[in-house]
């Protein structure tokens, strides 16, 4: 059984690029949520998919978007990167019927933004 | 809005003694709290859960309280040891929503 495993670890952009962040759910979940952690505060949920649908999402502007394949893998895109967006960027599966208790977090992706 | 909050940003403890790590809602919408611990350079790992329909989780050396009248909970961890130094989350959630974290503690407990 695998973990959930995100990639790149670190990415380095400049203001007003894009950024495409990946994650591999962790075997048997169909549940995605990203998390953005700024440095000093918790993560803060941008958005859920559930089936390749979205399932939910927090106070983020549309310029943060996602997706997920039947695979269940996702992907986080940033387009117009602005410096407040460097942060660490965290990936969570859990299965259906689950309340947190399965939500496996990958290791992150240290995004910085010049 | 911050719906939940850890005040204190750090707690130094000796080892074997108790740790006492504590987190204030906002939310009476809040049905599910968790705690997560998380190292550098990983990401958080689930560590206890309480319902809010219980006052009280235990999990060996990992208990963690609610007391909704306060919407307050705590996490003690008895007897504390040098492996669990890390910055601790906690979480919580409505209705399986998403979690809202709290900014963390970070524990040291010394040798």
């Amino acid at each position: 059984e695998t973990g959930v495993t995100q990639s790149p670890t670190h990415l380095i952009k400049t203001r007003g690029q894009q950024v495409t962040l990946r994650c591999s759910s962790q075997s048997g979940h169909n549940t995605v949520s990203w998390y953005q952690q700024a440095l000093g505060q918790g993560p803060q949920f941008i958005f859920q998919y559930y089936r390749e649908e979205e399932n939910g999402r927090g106070n983020f502007p549309p310029r943060f978007s996602g997706l997920q394949f039947p695979n269940y893998s996702s992907e986080l895109n940033v387009n117009a990167l602005e410096l407040d967006d460097s942060a660490l960027y965290l990936c969570a599966s859990s299965a259906p019927g689950q309340r947190g208790t399965e939500a496996f977090f990958g290791q992150g992706t240290r995004l910085t933004v010049v | 809005d911050q719906q939940v909050k850890q005040n204190s940003p750090s707690l130094s403890v000796q080892e074997g003694r108790i740790s006492i790590l504590n987190c204030d809602y906002t939310n009476s919408m809040f049905d599910y709290f968790l705690w997560y611990k998380k190292y550098p350079a990983e990401g958080p790992t689930f560590l206890i859960s309480i319902s809010s329909i219980k006052d009280k989780n235990e999990d060996g050396r990992f208990t963690v309280f609610l007391n909704k009248s306060a919407k307050h909970l705590s996490l003690h961890i008895v007897p504390s040891q040098p492996g669990d130094s890390a910055v601790y989350f906690c979480a919580a959630s409505d209705r399986g929503h998403d979690m809202r974290f709290g900014a963390g503690t970070r524990l040291t407990v010394k040798p």
